[in-house]
């Protein structure tokens, strides 16, 4: 079956501390992977994506991700947080083909960034 | 350029009321989608429209209906409001094309009591 894991509900950093949140994939064929952030009370905004080349994919904001294509990983960095980064983070894969594209999203994981 | 606009941005119902979300994009996307949030559930596909005149059930479609008007917009129909879909209800439009990247409206928060 096809599906996006994001194993932790909450990651706790401490501004200027190097972050990680972690998203692993199961999907048939070349997968398309995408990072979303959410704040409170607002819609998701587009992070980055992975589609091919490059493994280090660099997005807005300071973010960037590493594909994993061996550990089917996708797992979201940034170098020094900000209390700004603090949000609810969405990893997704595209399914289907065709005339049909869809996004499989993981269950989110909530950045909390300490001053 | 707006992007994708929703309305109602709030609204609370009564156990068996219906009402209709709406959702407008501008961006000459031929499809569009409706998720549901709920906490600790990600988002849950409810239906979708790959281009004007077709839609197609997601993951949890039971309780709705949808209508793709035109190329612009895709509504959502609740007919007889249960608390269960109480819930965080998103517009999306995109995924067209590579990169199959969605973009979200602002979401509407709908209470059912």
């Amino acid at each position: 079956a096809q599906s996006v894991a994001q194993p932790e509900d909450q990651v706790n950093v401490a501004e200027g501390n190097p972050l990680t949140v972690k998203c692993t994939y199961s999907v048939s064929g070349n997968p398309y992977l995408f990072w979303y952030v959410q704040y409170p009370n607002r819609g998701l905004q587009f992070l980055l994506k992975y589609i091919t080349g490059d493994n280090l994919v660099k997005g807005s904001y300071g973010f960037e991700a590493e594909f994993n294509k061996s550990q089917t990983s996708f797992h979201l960095k940034k170098p020094s947080a900000l209390v700004s980064d603090s949000a609810l983070y969405f990893c997704a894969v595209r399914v289907g083909g065709g005339a049909t594209n869809k996004l499989i999203f993981g269950t989110g994981t909530l950045l909390a960034v300490q001053p | 350029n707006a992007g994708v606009t929703q309305t109602p941005k709030f609204q609370v119902l009564k156990t068996g009321q219906s009402m209709t979300l709406q959702c407008a994009q501008d961006m000459n996307h031929n499809s569009m989608y409706w998720y549901r949030q709920d906490p600790g559930m990600g988002l849950r596909l409810i239906y979708y429209s790959a281009s004007e005149g077709t839609t197609d059930k997601g993951e949890v479609p039971n309780g709705y209906n949808v209508s793709r008007l035109n190329k612009r917009e895709f509504s959502l129909r609740l007919e007889s409001a249960a608390p269960s879909q109480t819930s965080v209800y998103f517009c999306a439009s995109g995924g067209d094309r590579v990169p199959y990247e969605q973009y979200f409206g602002p979401g509407t928060r709908l209470t059912v009591t």
